[in-house]
């Protein structure tokens, strides 16, 4: 199962895009990156998922590169409220007996006005 | 439309006590899964089930049992506390194979074992 590893935290600054990278060196070939947003008191908040490439919702952009052992959460004209911890996950889509989902210990972002 | 529910919201235990964490969700979803969350640590799948009338162990089962009777249930349980399982817990759903990443959480259980 592949491990991730993410910055302990970043501070911004309201309008501005923020990049959150995790690094998954041992990543396999049919597992997916995921990531999640955490609000304090709450539990995670599906935001966007992906294999390959770059993949673009409504709130944020992922970007994965050739060799997909890393990704970079894009999170575009940040805001207060995007006050939180941010977790990046690494696992096959279709889970198994067996399988092992593993949240690594997250980023937390902190914005500022 | 709910999506996750648990309960109860808190507790309390003594060591040695025994209870259950209902999990309920109404979006007609296949797999359910149980959490623990530490302070300061991301979550650690506990167990999950990837259908009615089925359980799989995850990362840290041990002192923990599950039952998936109905489709819409998930139900934890501790049969002897210790402090060790002092945690909040979540629990979440997803629709079926394809989207197991996808999770949808519930609001959680602040659970204190003294």
């Amino acid at each position: 199962l592949a491990k991730t590893t993410q910055p302990i935290s970043m501070d911004s600054y309201e309008g501005q895009e923020v990049n959150i990278t995790c690094s998954h060196n041992n990543i396999a070939t049919n597992d997916y990156i995921t990531w999640y947003q955490q609000f304090p008191s709450q539990g995670p908040r599906f935001i966007i998922q992906g294999y390959k490439t770059k993949v673009t919702n409504e709130v944020a952009s992922l970007f994965i590169p050739a060799d997909r052992k890393s990704s970079t959460l894009s999170l575009p004209r940040v805001s207060l409220s995007d006050t939180a911890v941010y977790y990046c996950l690494v696992g096959p889509r279709i889970l198994e007996y067996g399988n092992k989902l593993v949240f690594g210990a997250g980023t937390i972002l902190r914005v500022k006005s | 439309n709910a999506g996750v529910t648990q309960t109860p919201k808190f507790r309390v235990l003594k060591t040695g006590q025994s209870m259950t964490l209902l999990c309920a969700q109404d979006m007609n979803h296949e797999y359910m899964y149980w959490y623990r969350q530490d302070p300061g640590m991301g979550l650690r799948l506990i167990h999950y089930s990837v259908g009615e009338g089925t359980t799989a162990k995850g990362e840290v089962p041990d002192g923990y049992n599950v039952s998936r009777l109905k489709k819409q249930n998930f139900l934890l349980g501790l049969e002897s506390a210790a402090p060790s399982q002092t945690s909040v817990y979540f629990c979440a759903s997803s629709s079926g194979r394809d989207h197991s990443y996808e999770q949808y959480f519930g609001p959680g259980t602040r659970l204190t074992v003294t």
